[in-house]
């Protein structure tokens, strides 16, 4: 089946710090792939997107590559901001299905 | 804001009671989600509607149910509640039935006593 394994948080940083959250995935045929974020209190938000192999989808700053070869999604931002703080979903969604398989979010926490 | 609205944002009741969440979509978008969220299980999908009919059946309990009405907005219901319902529900809709670009509502928090 479909699954989303994300590194475990929370990732702590200080402002304009690199940001790299790790996100492998395990698919049949060629998924496409999320970024979600969630603020606290508040609902998901989709943050980018890739549809296939090398796609990049970017973002507010945040990039993130697909990956077939190694079969992963590494969310990457060059300078994180106190206002990155939130909790980042990494997600697949398998072509004939309708539906996201989440991973279990890795919590960003970002210090002045 | 998303423009998904969710009603109750919190729910307190007991074991074996009975609740029912509601959801309304953005403008313009005919597929409903509902997602629960806890701490241990994560975010874990529920069910799926587009424009009145069921489209996807995920880990949803005997106990729950769902419909989308013919206005779009949707119901959860989930009855004869235990201790380990307690979570945040999520509804989500998007425009087409299978794009992946959910949008999500703030949540309904459910806490059973």
């Amino acid at each position: 089946g479909n699954s989303v394994t994300q590194m475990e948080g929370p990732v702590t940083l200080s402002e304009e710090a690199f940001l790299t959250i790790n996100c492998t995935y395990t698919a049949t045929g060629y998924p496409s792939l999320f970024w979600y974020v969630q603020y606290p209190g508040e609902g998901l938000q989709l943050l980018l997107k890739a549809t296939k192999a090398d796609d990049k989808g970017s973002n507010k700053g945040f990039e993130a590559t697909y990956r077939k070869e190694t079969t992963s999604f590494h969310l990457e931002k060059g300078s994180v901001q106190v206002s990155d703080s939130a909790v980042y979903f990494c997600a697949l969604m398998n072509s004939g299905y309708s539906t996201l398989t989440f991973g279990k979010g890795t919590m960003l926490l970002v210090s002045p | 804001d998303s423009g998904v609205t969710q009603t109750p944002k919190h729910l307190i009741t007991a074991t074996g009671q009975r609740v029912t969440l509601r959801c309304s979509p953005r403008s313009g978008d005919l597929s409903v989600y509902w997602y629960q969220q806890s701490l241990d299980q994560g975010l874990q999908f529920l069910i799926q509607y587009y424009n009145g009919e069921e489209r996807a059946k995920g880990n949803i309990l005997e106990r729950f149910s769902a419909q989308q009405f013919p206005d779009l907005h949707s119901e959860l219901n989930l009855s004869s509640l235990e201790l380990g319902d307690s979570a945040l529900y999520f509804c989500a809709s998007s425009v087409g039935p299978d794009t992946g670009e959910l949008f999500f509502g703030e949540g309904s928090r459910l806490t059973v006593l």
